[in-house]
Parts: structure tokens; C-alpha cells; sequence
């Protein structure tokens, strides 16, 4: 089945500084990648939609110069949270559609990223 | 933004009990879809629906998608301590359409 691989699982950073999580699919194409967040005990609040090689859309109340989406290519998509902030501790997931399936979603495993 | 409304918001069973949880919506939705999360993991689908009124199983699961198009829901039969985590329905208007999340059940079940 389509897997996809989402690096890092774990990351703790300093405030000020930025991190960059990848999602990659891995046996199939993805034109389009999803970016979730997700507080304790919460469910997934989707931040933006990543299309290959077009901007990301973001949704109302994400700050897309603080969350930088890149869809360089059909196997990869990348989140840089920038000058992060102790707020901005979460886990972070990544869903893939797969090429030519409306319905067709697979999940990353997630990252959990710790400000300090 | 959006969100479902899933209940119960948790719940605390006994091995081998089946187990309801119901998702609901303002909103019509033409796919349903639930999810388990495990701790530290992302979502892993568990049963995908596309037809209002159609009940669909997998394995000890069976879910249905309600008549009106704003509700579904997961019976989870003869539980097992691997059913523990957090269960979350998920709503799509239409095919390449995003997907809009429950607020979710958390499932623990004590052997």
C-alpha cells in the first residue's frame, strides 16, 4: 500500500530558530501533500494544502510566511516552521493523496516538536 | 475551522464489550471516513464510506454513513486491549477534496 515517510519523529529546538520536517511518499506519486497540526488531547487542524509545484494554501488563521510549504517534487514535501516559539510545540502530520485518487489518503507517522 | 462533533468524547470499557461512537455535522458530507490513532502515530484509515445509508465492515468494525449525509457511525465489536486509542471520524464534501477531522473518542479497554 502507498506508505508515507515523515522526518523527523521527534525534534526539540531553540526559540528564534527554525525547523524544517520532510514528508516524503514513498511508493507512489502525490500531487497533492496536507499539513496538520495537532495539540494534546485535540483533533487535526489542517494548516495547508501543498500542490506540486504551485504555492500551498493556507487556511484561515495560518501564517504562511511562518509556515513555509515547499512541493519541490511529486515525492516531497517540507514544512519550515520559522523563528519558532514555544506555542508553535506540537505534532505535526503530513497526509499524502495519492495520484488519481479522489479518496486515496495516507498519513505520515507525525512530528513532535518541542520549543524550548 | 471546521470541526465534527464526535461522542462520547472518551470511553472506558471491558474487554470483549462492543463499543458505538457517532459522529455529527452541520454540514453534509458525500464520504465519510474514520480513523484510529495510536499514541505518537498518525491516523491509520480503518473504514471509508461513500453512500448515504451504506454500512460497511472490517472485521470486528462496522460503520454506517447516516441517511441525512450529517452523521456516521463506528460499532466496534468484542473489544480487544489492542483497540485502545483515539478514534476520529473524518468528512469530505466531494472526491480531491480535503478532509475535515471529529473531534474524537478516546477508546480504553481494560483486560
Amino acid at each position: 500500500g502507498a506508505v508515507v515517510s515523515q522526518h523527523p519523529s521527534r525534534v526539540i529546538c531553540k526559540s528564534g530558530t527554525s525547523v524544517k520536517i520532510e514528508c516524503r511518499s514513498l511508493d507512489f506519486q502525490a500531487t497533492t501533500m496536507f499539513w496538520y497540526r495537532q495539540f494534546p488531547k485535540q483533533s487535526l487542524m489542517l494548516m495547508a494544502t501543498s500542490n506540486e509545484g504551485s504555492k500551498a494554501t493556507y487556511e484561515q488563521g495560518v501564517e504562511k510566511d511562518k509556515f513555509l510549504i515547499n512541493h519541490a517534487s511529486l515525492t516531497l514535501s517540507t514544512l519550515t516552521v520559522t523563528s519558532a516559539h514555544p506555542e508553535d510545540s506540537s505534532f505535526y502530520i503530513c497526509s499524502a493523496r495519492v495520484q488519481g485518487d479522489p479518496y486515496g489518503y495516507t498519513f505520515g507517522s507525525g512530528t513532535r516538536l518541542t520549543v524550548v | 475551522g471546521q470541526q465534527l462533533n464526535q461522542s462520547p468524547q472518551s470511553m472506558f470499557i471491558q474487554e470483549g464489550e462492543d463499543v458505538s461512537m457517532n459522529c455529527t455535522s452541520s454540514s453534509i458530507f458525500n464520504t465519510w471516513l474514520w480513523y484510529k490513532q495510536d499514541p505518537g502515530e498518525g491516523p491509520v484509515l480503518l473504514i471509508a464510506l461513500y453512500k448515504a445509508g451504506e454500512l460497511t465492515s472490517n472485521g470486528r468494525l462496522t460503520a454506517q454513513f447516516g441517511i441525512t449525509r450529517k452523521d456516521s457511525f463506528l460499532n466496534i465489536s468484542a473489544s480487544i486491549p489492542s483497540d485502545v486509542g483515539i478514534y476520529f471520524c473524518a468528512g469530505q464534501m466531494g472526491g480531491f477534496q480535503k478532509l475535515v477531522f471529529g473531534t474524537g473518542t478516546r477508546l480504553l479497554v481494560s483486560p
